[in-house]
């Protein structure tokens, strides 16, 4: 099935260690997005990506770095991860970056910072 | 700054109709879009409004007013299914996406 995965699932980390989140699509889209989504507050963008081979950063870039290697695949990395940066990670995707674009979305990634 | 505005909490029953509002402002406009998403799971497109008036599509219609900064979601003959938080997020001038916090639509039998 075509879609975007994203692993793990759910993991809990010490803090100060580093994690690599992944995320994957099989669309061929162009732009590639993450986002953490916490309790009571929307969707805020970490880094982006319109095409391979660019990166962007987003509302909330601090702590995170990402890497756009290839059309397919766009991973998010904690350096040293600390406690504020548990939440709900969903890593998203559009044909291309531009106003009517609509998004499909990774089932989410749960990070316990401990 | 820029902000979105959406009821955290709603309820309806069954086979009702219920509207979601959401009022913005943004840093320029370019569309404004609803997601659905259900407890635990992603969020899915449901629809996107750039123009003025409504557009409707089955059972789910979204409605804008650009010059009030206004938009609203309208269920109708509401199902449990429909139970999820409704998420409206507008395009700014830098075609990036500003998202509310979303609306938890509880169904009711």
């Amino acid at each position: 099935i075509a879609g975007i995965t994203q692993a793990p699932t759910s993991q809990i980390l010490a803090a100060g260690r580093r994690m690599t989140l992944r995320c994957t699509q099989d669309m061929r889209h162009n732009a590639m997005y993450w986002y953490r989504q916490d309790l009571g507050l929307g969707l805020r963008l970490i880094h982006y990506s319109n095409t391979a081979g660019t990166t962007g950063k987003g509302e909330v870039p601090d702590g995170y770095s990402v890497s756009r290697a290839n059309t397919d695949d766009f991973p998010l990395t904690l350096a040293s991860a600390v406690p504020s940066q548990t939440s709900v990670y969903f890593c998203a995707s559009s044909e291309r970056a531009g106003e009517d674009e609509k998004l499909f979305f990774g089932s989410g990634t749960q990070l316990s910072v401990l | 700054g820029q902000n979105i505005d959406q009821p955290t909490e709603m309820t309806a029953t069954e086979g009702a109709i219920v509207q979601i509002n959401c009022t913005y402002q943004t840093s320029g406009f370019n569309g404004l879009f609803w997601y659905q998403q259900h407890a635990g799971e992603a969020p899915t497109f449901l629809s996107y409004n750039v123009l003025d008036g409504l557009e409707e599509k089955g059972r789910f219609s979204s409605f804008l007013s650009r010059s009030k900064g206004y938009s609203y979601l309208l269920l109708k003959e509401l199902q449990m299914k429909d139970s999820a938080s409704y998420l409206c997020a507008v395009s700014d001038s830098n075609y990036q996406l500003i998202w509310g916090a979303g609306t938890k639509l509880i169904i009711k039998p």
